[in-house]
């Protein structure tokens, strides 16, 4: 079974924090994705990559940066977190057949 | 600016009844059109997909109805089953742009028992 495990669930940051998300996929993908999910605007794509080192804007990319050092990691970073960061953050990988994704990081600004 | 709209927001329907979600895309050069199912803290999974060649697809209880001209594609659940209480949503993407896909803003479904 193909798994893609995000190692922190529920998060709980102030105003101005750096904050990490890590994402591991285990099945060689070259794709990975990173998509925030709000109620009633269903998951909006952050930013994606196709391969270590490369990465492409997704539709709603501002505040955030990513990092790829090696293929099966994929790290979403919100250098100054702000209240408007608040919510769900969905990793995903995929074989281009099929998007896997990772069961989320709860993230709440305060 | 919301590439596909999904319909309605939510819905509760009866045991043994037909839930029935719709979704509309604005992008011709779609040419995915997955469905996902995602139950409470977990992450959204692969429920069924169709690619525009074909006008319906269907997976055990669960039916795509795809109509290319109207850009419109809907899931139906058949014998609807308490289990299949979930949040459902619609996506989109061409297939050449890395499986890159678009999202709707997602269906509550409450199946009663």
């Amino acid at each position: 079974d193909v798994k893609v495990t995000q190692s922190s669930r529920y998060l709980v940051k102030r105003t101005g924090e750096k904050v990490f998300l890590e994402c591991v996929q285990d099945m060689d993908h070259e794709n990975m994705f990173w998509y925030r999910q709000d109620p009633g605007l269903g998951l909006r794509l952050i930013y994606f990559s196709y391969d270590v080192k490369m990465k492409e804007k997704g539709d709603i990319p501002e505040g955030y940066s990513v990092s790829r050092e090696k293929k099966e990691r994929f790290s979403l970073i919100l250098e100054s977190a702000s209240t408007n960061q608040t919510s769900m953050y969905l990793c995903a990988s995929t074989d281009r057949s099929t998007i896997y994704f990772g069961e989320g990081s709860w993230l709440t600004v305060v | 600016q919301q590439q596909v709209k999904q319909s309605p927001q939510s819905l509760i329907v009866q045991k043994g009844g037909i839930s029935i979600i719709n979704c509309a895309y604005e992008n011709t050069a779609f040419d995915y059109f997955p469905w996902y199912q995602q139950f409470p803290g977990k992450g959204p999974a692969l429920l069924i997909a169709i690619r525009p060649d074909v006008s319906e697809k269907k997976e055990g209880r669960f039916t795509i109805s795809f109509n290319k001209s109207a850009k419109q594609f809907s899931l139906h659940i058949m014998d609807s089953q308490p289990g299949d209480s979930a949040t459902y949503f619609c996506a989109a993407s061409r297939w050449a742009a890395g499986n890159k896909l678009t999202f709707g803003g997602g269906t509550r479904v409450l199946v009663k028992p």
